[in-house]
């Protein structure tokens, strides 16, 4: 079945670093990712949209300056959070679609925590 | 945009119970309608969707919702839980011409061995 990539699993950054997650389609060709942030206890909050080759739509309250997103190809998006603060300390996963007719399905990575100290 | 509300935060049952979690959703044009279950530091997964056709869906684990349009609800049965199946469950919604999906606030399931 479709299987999605999310690197790294957790990763702890220093404030006012920044911190790049992956999150790849393993073996099909994802026309569209998803980015949500899920704070514990809480459900996922979609941030952002992707579509290959094109610019990412933010959802509203997103700052796009501070969540770059970036999906150069059909396999790869990549979300990197720019100078972090421990209040972007959450839990990021990604999901990408195959859209293949009829068939189509939303499939998630496993995640990521970033803790910013 | 849609929306989805899932009334009950957290349920206890003892194994051998018959589950039912509740899920509205708010749009109004055609939707797609997903139950995922989110196991204790694990990824989402996929336990049954719904985009046409019979409004009873049968899923993994036992697991099946109902899709019924007038009340804009798609409710999680299981007719007998089990202890494995303490988990976290999220009901989620897609327009049906839009890619992004809305997921409602979860619902944390405890079995009771």
């Amino acid at each position: 079945g479709a299987v999605v990539s999310q690197h790294p699993s957790w990763v702890i950054c220093k404030s006012g670093t920044s911190v790049k997650i992956e999150c790849r389609s393993l073996d099909f060709q994802a026309t569209t990712m998803f980015w949500y942030r899920q704070f514990p206890k809480q459900s996922l909050m979609l941030m952002a949209t992707s579509n290959e080759g094109s610019k990412a739509t933010y959802e509203q309250g997103v700052e796009k300056d501070k969540f770059l997103i970036n999906h150069a190809s059909l396999t790869l998006s990549t979300l990197t959070v720019t100078s972090a603060h421990p209040e972007d300390s959450s839990f990021y996963i990604c999901s990408a679609t195959d859209w293949t007719g009829l068939n189509y399905g939303y499939t998630f990575g496993s995640g990521t925590r970033l803790t910013v100290v | 945009a849609q929306s989805v509300s899932q009334h009950n935060h957290h349920v206890i049952l003892s194994e051998a119970a018959s589950l039912e979690l509740g899920c509205n959703y708010s749009y109004g044009g055609t939707v797609n309608l997903f139950w995922y279950v989110q196991y204790p530091g694990q990824h989402l997964q996929l336990l049954l969707k719904y985009f046409s056709g019979d409004p009873l869906v049968k899923g993994i684990k036992g697991f099946e919702a109902e899709f019924i349009k007038s009340k804009f609800s798609f409710n999680l049965r299981k007719p007998s839980v089990q202890w494995s199946d303490t988990a976290e469950y999220f009901c989620a919604v897609t327009d049906y011409n839009n890619n992004d999906m809305r997921f409602g606030a979860g619902t944390r399931l405890t079995v009771k061995p």
